[in-house]
C-alpha cells in the first residue's frame, strides 16, 4: 500500500500568515492527490483535488502543487476560519490512504 | 445538490453486531463510487473501503478486510457498514463519501461507541 507522509503534524500561526504543509507519498501517485479540511465536531470538507485544482466554493487563498511525490498545501493570508485540521489524501489505487493530518493552531 | 445523511449515533456492547447506513441523494448514486473512512478520538482519517453501488464491486483496505463488510442497495440509494462482533476498539465516527477525485461529498458521520 501508498503511505502517505504528512508534516508538520502540527504548528501555531497567526491570522495573516502564510502557512505551508507537506505530503510526501511513498511511491509515484501522478497527481491523484486530494486535500481534506477538518473542523472539530464536523465531517471533512474538500479543498482540492488532483494535486492542485480548487474545489468550487473554496477560497482562492488556498492552493496545491506537486512536485514529483511531494505536494504542498499552501494557504495564503491565514485567516481565522481556518484554523482546523488538515489531511492529504492519495486515491491512485487501493487502498486511498491518507496523511497523518495537520492541525493548524492559533498562535 | 449531492447530500449523503447517515444512520444516528450507536452504543453497542463488545461481541454485538451492527449495521450503520448511508443514504444518497441529489446524484445518480449507482454510477459513483461509496466509500467509509473511520476517525478514533482525537485521532485522524482512517480509509476503509470503498464500494460502486452499480455492480457492488468493493475494496477494502488491508487493516480492514474481514474486520467489518460494505453493501449497498442501489434501490434504496444507500449504502451500509457493517460488524459482526464489535469490540471496544471499533469505539469512532464513521463516515461515508462521495469518491470523484478524492471524496467530494461526505455524510455527517455516524458516532459508534462500543462499550461493556
Amino acid at each position: 500500500a501508498i503511505r502517505m507522509s504528512q508534516s508538520p503534524s502540527s504548528f501555531s500561526a497567526s491570522t495573516g500568515d502564510r502557512v505551508t504543509i507537506t505530503c510526501r507519498a511513498s511511491q509515484s501517485i501522478s497527481s491523484y492527490l486530494a486535500w481534506y479540511q477538518q473542523k472539530p465536531g464536523r465531517a471533512p470538507k474538500l479543498l482540492i483535488y488532483a494535486a492542485s485544482t480548487l474545489q468550487s466554493g473554496v477560497p482562492s487563498r488556498f492552493s496545491g502543487s506537486r512536485s514529483g511525490t511531494n505536494f504542498t498545501l499552501t494557504i495564503d493570508c491565514l485567516q481565522p476560519e481556518d484554523f482546523a485540521s488538515y489531511y492529504c489524501q492519495h486515491y491512485y489505487y487501493s487502498p486511498f490512504t491518507f496523511g497523518g493530518g495537520t492541525k493548524v493552531e492559533i498562535k | 445538490e449531492v447530500q449523503l445523511v447517515q444512520s444516528g449515533a450507536e452504543v453497542k456492547k463488545p461481541g454485538e453486531s451492527l449495521k450503520i447506513s448511508c443514504k444518497g441523494s441529489g446524484y445518480r448514486f449507482s454510477s459513483y463510487w461509496i466509500g467509509w473512512v473511520r476517525q478514533m478520538p482525537a485521532k485522524g482519517l482512517e480509509w476503509m473501503g470503498i464500494i460502486y453501488p452499480g455492480d457492488s464491486d468493493s475494496r477494502y483496505s488491508p487493516s480492514f478486510q474481514g474486520q467489518v463488510t460494505i453493501s449497498v442497495d442501489k434501490s434504496l440509494n444507500t449504502s451500509y457498514l457493517q460488524w459482526t462482533s464489535l469490540k471496544a476498539s471499533d469505539t469512532a465516527m464513521y463516515y461515508c463519501a462521495v469518491a470523484e477525485n478524492g471524496f467530494h461529498a461526505w455524510g455527517q458521520g455516524t458516532l459508534v461507541t462500543v462499550s461493556s
